[in-house]
């Protein structure tokens, strides 16, 4: 099993580009998130799913829009991107059946770069 | 606010100096409280899971401890291995378990020479 994977690993975009980060997890796990971590700030939640076509607002969601229209996908977009979204984008999914609720599986994480 | 303080921000060891690092909470009801362990350019690995004060578990060279303020990380003859950040969380009741909303710590980042 390759567990969370995400695409790109990196990019680069200038403000107002758009972009989408592509979360996919090959554990059959019903939940879902996105997650971005900056320098001397803790991991903060932007959305989450909680099944196939569900998604809610996690902390910081603001300037990001989420789709799941797969269960194994979870799809995050940059509708015009601003210099305060650079950060670390990392996914995350766990199932609600299995473990410790809090025991969520990390995926490589995306560096964004918006200049 | 519900809040989580790490500290130290930075630990430096020797191997086999043993050592604790803290995690303080603030939270309107603990649902559970986390610890992952996030190696450089990676994702966070989970280690542990504490659900009520007095409980402990062990994983190696790691023990974790919980309070009804704080949780400890006890290294215990620690390797260069163990070198990483760890990151603490913790999930408030008014949270559905559903959701898994974590509030996280901003981590200690451990280094052991040999």
């Amino acid at each position: 099993n390759a567990g969370v994977t995400q695409t790109p690993k990196f990019r680069v975009l200038k403000t107002g580009q758009s972009m989408t980060l592509l979360c996919a997890q090959d554990m059959n796990h019903e939940y879902m998130y996105w997650y971005r971590q900056d320098p001397g700030m803790g991991l903060r939640l932007i959305h989450y799913s909680v099944g196939e076509g569900t998604t809610a607002k996690g902390e910081v969601p603001d300037g990001y829009n989420v789709s799941r229209l797969k269960k194994q996908n979870f799809l995050l977009g940059l509708e015009s991107a601003a210099p305060s979204q650079t950060s670390v984008y990392f996914c995350a999914s766990r199932n609600p059946g299995t473990g410790a609720f809090g025991e969520q599986y990390f995926g490589p994480g995306t560096r964004l770069t918006v200049t | 606010e519900d809040q989580v303080t790490q500290s130290p921000e930075a630990l430096r060891l020797q191997e086999g100096e043993s050592s604790s690092l803290n995690c303080s909470y603030t939270v309107s009801g603990l649902r559970g409280l986390f610890w992952y362990r996030q190696d450089p350019g990676k994702g966070p690995e989970f280690l542990f899971t504490l659900y009520s004060a007095g409980e402990e578990k062990e994983k190696e060279r790691l023990k974790a401890t919980l309070t009804k303020k704080e949780s400890f990380l006890h290294i215990t003859a620690p390797k260069p291995e163990d070198s990483a950040t760890y990151l603490c969380a913790v999930q408030a009741l008014r949270y559905g378990g559903s959701q898994g909303n974590l509030i996280f710590g901003k981590g200690t980042k451990l280094s052991v020479k040999p």
